[in-house]
């Protein structure tokens, strides 16, 4: 497809254990991001990455998060020991550029922590 | 503490009508902002954007209008139509930072046949 895909759609995991959330971004782009959406707030930036280089990490919550590009395009969130206040939506976008913030989104990996 | 903030979680309007859409941002090292649109289900895509070296943005039926010594951001829908009931993130960037969105917490728009 010609958009940013993420992979799964919805995952419910329970309290403790460990998540990946995939994006795979538009060919060609890039920058790539990770937000946090939590219900009824805006996206919440997480981390960046410059082909495979994080530039910033900056918005991670914690420790447990962690995020990687190795090869420049397919990338990977992950979270350990999973617990409920992680439950949110969390949106992959890519952008060819690296500012101007005209992003282009996946439709999001929507998790629930029980 | 909200450096964007959309006061209005929802506006109701009639087809045909003007939507104005509201944002409102504290950090003054904002120098880009731009408006994104989300359905249900899906993820926001970009609508329009602005510079802080202009005060105006024009693209078809949506204009941007930047007010830099309010603080102050609106989106106009002239005329609106169903199709464009949806969630509006208003969002900034700047201040070194350039590629990292600040966002608001969204209005939800209905238009009404």
């Amino acid at each position: 497809g010609a958009g940013v895909s993420q992979s799964p759609r919805y995952k419910v995991a329970k309290r403790g254990q460990d998540v990946a959330l995939r994006c795979d971004p538009i060919s060609g782009h890039v920058s790539l991001f990770w937000y946090q959406q939590a219900l009824g707030q805006g996206p919440e930036f997480l981390t960046y990455f410059q082909n495979e280089a994080q530039l910033d990490k900056s918005g991670l919550p914690s420790d447990r998060f962690f995020a990687e590009r190795p090869e420049g395009s397919v990338s990977t969130l992950k979270i350990q020991r999973t617990q409920q206040e992680d439950s949110a939506v969390y949106l992959c976008a890519s952008s060819i550029r690296q500012d101007t913030g005209e992003l282009f989104f996946g439709e999001g990996s929507r998790l629930t922590v029980l | 503490d909200q450096q964007v903030k959309q006061n209005s979680p929802s506006l109701s309007v009639q087809e045909g009508r003007i939507s104005i859409l509201n944002c409102d941002y504290t950090n003054s090292m904002f120098d880009y902002f731009l408006w994104y649109k989300k359905y249900p289900a899906e993820g926001p895509t970009f609508l329009i954007s602005i510079s802080s070296i202009k005060d105006k943005n024009e693209d078809g039926r949506f204009t941007v209008f930047l007010n830099k010594s309010a603080k102050h951001l609106s989106l106009h829908i002239v005329p609106s139509q169903p199709g464009d009931s949806a969630v509006y993130f208003c969002a900034a960037s700047g201040g070194g930072s350039n590629y990292k969105l600040t966002f608001g917490k969204g209005t939800l728009l209905t238009v009404n046949p």
